[in-house]
């Protein structure tokens, strides 16, 4: 079956544009996770979905940072007013009810 | 505050041999670890998990192994291959495996032909 599939792969954009990330969790999995990678370093929790609760923001960085999870479904991180910093690897994962959770290929940030 | 880490940056092993990778916690009250096997330029790929009511797992080739006195926890592979080289992650979390992880930095295997 597919697994966690993320859009687009690799993105370039400028200091100060808006950017998009898309994820697509595995089917019937309830459990939605976005954490950013930096170069050799290991992977940061930024926000977590879990069905309909409030989902869990504890760890974006600031406040150019929202994501959103239509339908139970597919996940769009956003990056406002990008900065250098922002450049990363956004990872997205997904998992069953009290289950592992299981990662997508990632998108690869840069922000010249 | 609380952090998960690896013993040492990069671990170097002939092909065949076994390998042992360590990371240590200090949430004491973790009660969830996972390790992760992530090759260059893609996501993290599950290798093996274990809960804090064990203290060890099997898998293919796998073996994870946790002491909680000590918070320790550590990932041995048999016969190790030379598509084992990647970069492996403990991983950790205390509200059951359906919550947020927390990563340690990460651990280079290169495994020698």
């Amino acid at each position: 079956g597919a697994g966690v599939s993320q859009s687009p792969s690799n993105k370039v954009t400028e200091k100060g544009k808006d950017v998009e990330l898309r994820c697509d969790p595995i089917s019937g999995h309830t459990a939605l996770y976005w954490y950013r990678q930096s170069l050799g370093q290991g992977l940061e929790f930024l926000i977590y979905f879990q069905g309909n609760s409030a989902p869990d923001k504890s760890g974006l960085p600031s406040d150019r940072f929202s994501a959103e999870r239509t339908g139970g479904s597919v996940s769009t991180l956003t990056i406002q007013r990008t900065q250098q910093e922002d450049s990363a690897v956004y990872l997205c994962a997904s998992a069953p009810r009290g289950d592992t959770q299981y990662f997508g290929p990632g998108t690869r940030l840069t922000v010249l | 505050g609380e952090s998960v880490g690896l013993h040492l940056p990069t671990l170097s092993v002939q092909e065949g041999d076994n390998s042992i990778i360590n990371c240590a916690y200090s949430n004491s009250a973790s009660d969830y670890f996972i390790w992760y096997k992530q090759e260059s330029g893609k996501g993290p790929q599950f290798i093996i998990d274990i809960r804090s009511n064990m203290d060890k797992r099997q898998g293919q080739r796998v073996t994870v192994l946790l002491n909680k006195t000590v918070k320790h926890l550590s990932l041995q592979i048999a016969a190790t291959q030379p598509g084992d080289s990647a970069v492996y992650f403990c991983a950790e979390t205390s509200a059951g495996a359906n919550s947020k992880l927390t990563f340690g930095k990460g651990i280079t295997l290169s495994v020698r032909p």
